[in-house]
């Protein structure tokens, strides 16, 4: 019963190929983020959501975009995958009020670009 | 803008304490701290909010001084369990609610 999923877990994929990551919470929460995380970079914001239908872009996010077209579900869009995207990439959600409420983080996704 | 954590890494003794220090050169309002454990999910530890102010959770605390524009996080008796990466985050300064990470401290503790 956990509040935030990401699907798929794993995936493989090759150069020049769209995917598209998902992410669906359970908790109601408004804000939505992408982050992909890499050696030695921590954690880097790809998009957020602050709404339905209300994103914006984060530090990262050349080659990819993002749909929100309910509350619980978040969509990332590789739009043409290069082997620069490999990476793992977390789904975040926080409530209103961010400064006072911490993140959850989905578990992830590791996709490798071949 | 993004915030410098220091040390890289540490290794330790079961028992022994350790300090991660997490740094700006942004003015901070805030400091979000989470734990990471390898293969899974960064998991929120705690906000510090107000300078000076410390928190605890556990045997895990943090202070953060404002003036300084820094946050360390004080791990004292260190388990086994507290063994992960941990990253601070600092909000962006065009919005409270977004998150930039450092780019975390591996702790490693031995029996």
């Amino acid at each position: 019963d956990a509040g935030i999923t990401q699907s798929p877990r794993h995936k493989v994929t090759e150069t020049g190929t769209p995917v598209t990551l998902r992410c669906h919470q359970t908790e109601n929460h408004r804000y939505m983020y992408w982050y992909r995380q890499d050696p030695g970079h921590g954690l880097r914001l790809i998009h957020y959501s602050y709404g339905v239908k209300d994103t914006d872009k984060g530090e990262v996010s050349d080659g990819y975009s993002v749909s929100r077209s309910k509350t619980e579900d978040f969509l990332l869009t590789l739009e043409s995958a290069t082997s620069s995207q490999t990476s793992v990439y977390f789904c975040a959600i926080s409530e209103p009020g961010g400064d006072r409420n911490g993140y959850t983080f989905g578990s992830g996704t590791r996709l490798t670009v071949v | 803008q993004q915030p410098v954590q220091s040390p890289q890494a540490v290794i330790l003794r079961e028992g022994e304490d350790a300090v991660i220090n997490c740094s700006s050169s942004k003015a901070l309002y805030s400091v979000h701290w989470y734990r990471q454990k390898h293969g899974e999910a960064p998991v929120f530890l705690m906000i510090l909010l107000k300078g000076g102010e410390q928190k605890g959770h556990e045997k895990i605390s943090a202070s953060f001084n404002e003036k300084k524009q820094q946050s360390s996080l004080y791990l004292t008796a260190s388990q086994l369990s507290y063994s992960g990466t941990y990253f601070c985050g600092t909000p962006r300064m065009d919005s409270s609610y977004k998150l930039i990470f450092g780019s975390g401290t591996r702790l490693l503790v031995r029996p």
